[in-house]
């Protein structure tokens, strides 16, 4: 069946470095990457995503890279800040479905 | 104020007991799902629904049911059959279920006691 892996599943890094998640699927024919955060406590909210037309989006701070080959999508947070601290979901889109499937998480923690 | 409202926030329920949980969307959106949630194991789709009086299994739903009367309501019942009910659940809906952004109920935290 369709699969998302994410990694790492925790990720520390100091305030001002750069954090990095990857995440690979198994839909060769998927053409949707959202990614969300959850703060703790609060619902998943959407921060950035990308369709399979793209290779590279960027919002500010935030950006996220599209390898089709390879089936694989990143997110890259620059200079973190600890409002950056959360926990990150990459989903992918199930082709042919209105599915998403979630990888497993990561928690980011940033420190001051 | 559009958004998509789940309740209770917090359940609690004896073994043997079904219990439903409700989510309503006010922002028109066709694709609405439940999501659960468990520490380590992101979010896990127990049923989805594309239009009204339509839904679909998801990955997980043994022991859940669902019904879709009405545009804005996608009530989810965790029944008696669900070995392992106790987790957090997460209601969404979406107007292009698929190809689009994924908005989130503020979560139902069920407890089995």
């Amino acid at each position: 069946g369709e699969n998302v892996e994410q990694h790492p599943s925790t990720l520390s890094v100091q305030e001002g470095d750069s954090a990095v998640i990857k995440c690979t699927y198994s839909d060769s024919a998927s053409n949707y990457f959202p990614w969300y955060k959850q703060e703790l406590g609060k619902r998943p909210q959407l921060i950035i995503d990308i369709r399979s037309n793209v290779g590279e989006k960027k919002d500010q701070r935030i950006a996220v890279t599209l390898n089709k080959t390879a089936k694989h999508f990143s997110l890259h947070i620059t200079e973190t800040q600890p409002e950056d601290s959360a926990v990150y979901f990459c989903a992918a889109s199930v082709s042919g479905t209105y599915k998403y499937i979630f990888g497993t998480g990561t928690r980011l923690k940033v420190l001051a | 104020d559009g958004g998509i409202t789940q309740s209770p926030k917090y359940l609690f329920r004896k073994e043997g007991q079904n219990v439903t949980l409700s989510c309503e969307q006010n922002l028109n959106h066709d694709a609405m799902y439940w999501y659960r949630q468990d520490p380590g194991q992101g979010l896990r789709l127990i049923y989805y629904s594309q239009i009204v009086n339509d839904f679909q299994k998801g990955d997980i739903a043994e022991g859940y049911s669902v019904s879709r009367e009405k545009k804005e309501s996608f009530p989810l019942t965790v029944t008696s059959a669900q070995k392992n009910p106790t987790a957090f659940y997460l209601c969404a809906s979406s107007t292009s279920g698929g190809t689009g952004e994924l908005f989130f109920g503020e979560g139902s935290r069920l407890t089995v006691l």
